[in-house]
């Protein structure tokens, strides 16, 4: 069966850095996304990821190691408005989008 | 620029009553799709369109039905609701349903069934 893997809920520190990991099994592969959700609102996009590397945006990087089926998101420089749940979602050979459950992010001052 | 737009926002719904949630996109986005959203899972893909006048069923379709008659509109339809079906429903679009293939997203509409 095709799962994704992720923390339920991590804890953080204003200011701090913070790695959210994704592990995935899927049939094929054709990118992995990551998508913040903050309570009550919609999912909005944040990285793509299909080739191995790190892409960087701004105080968000994702990382994709396909021989691992594995990816990151490194947050910098918490702020109080990243508390949020992270989605991260696989897109398999079929072009369909599988998610993970999401990590609960919760920054402390 | 609205992006894309969800009705109702919340609903109270008796078993066994016919509900119709609407999704209405001004991007002129060709791939749309209906998911659930529900504690301690992920989205679930309920059904999908890849183009107007095309349908497709995701992980999740029974109980539901879907029609896209044009490129804008793509309602999803409960005919008979359970208390299974209480869920938060995401309607999302994407240009294209393969490629980088960004999802824009609704709102949402918080439905509950009793």
């Amino acid at each position: 069966g095709q799962n994704i893997d992720q923390p339920t809920e991590m804890t953080a520190t204003e200011g701090a850095i913070v790695q959210i990991n994704c592990t995935y099994q899927t049939s094929g592969f054709n990118g992995l996304f990551w998508y913040q959700q903050h309570a009550g609102e919609a999912p909005t996009f944040l990285s793509y990821n299909v080739l191995d590397g790190l892409e960087e945006k701004g105080r968000f990087s994702s990382f994709l190691s396909r021989s691992k089926g594995y990816s990151y998101l490194l947050l910098k420089e918490l702020q109080m408005k990243d508390s949020a749940s992270y989605l991260c979602a696989v897109r398999d050979s079929n072009y369909q989008l599988i998610w993970g459950a999401g990590t609960k992010l919760i920054i402390k001052p | 620029i609205a992006g894309i737009t969800q009705a109702p926002t919340s609903q109270i719904l008796a078993a066994g009553r016919r509900m119709t949630l609407r999704c209405t996109q001004d991007m002129r986005h060709n791939a749309m799709y209906w998911y659930r959203q529900d504690l301690g899972l992920g989205l679930r893909l309920i059904h999908y369109s890849n183009t107007a006048g095309t349908t497709g069923k995701g992980e999740v379709p029974d109980g539901y039905s879907v029609s896209r008659a044009n490129t804008d509109d793509f309602p999803l339809t409960l005919a008979s609701a359970v208390p299974s079906q209480t869920s938060v429903y995401f309607c999302a679009s994407s240009e294209s349903g393969g490629g980088t293939g960004e999802l824009f997203f609704g709102e949402g509409s918080r439905l509950t069934v009793l």
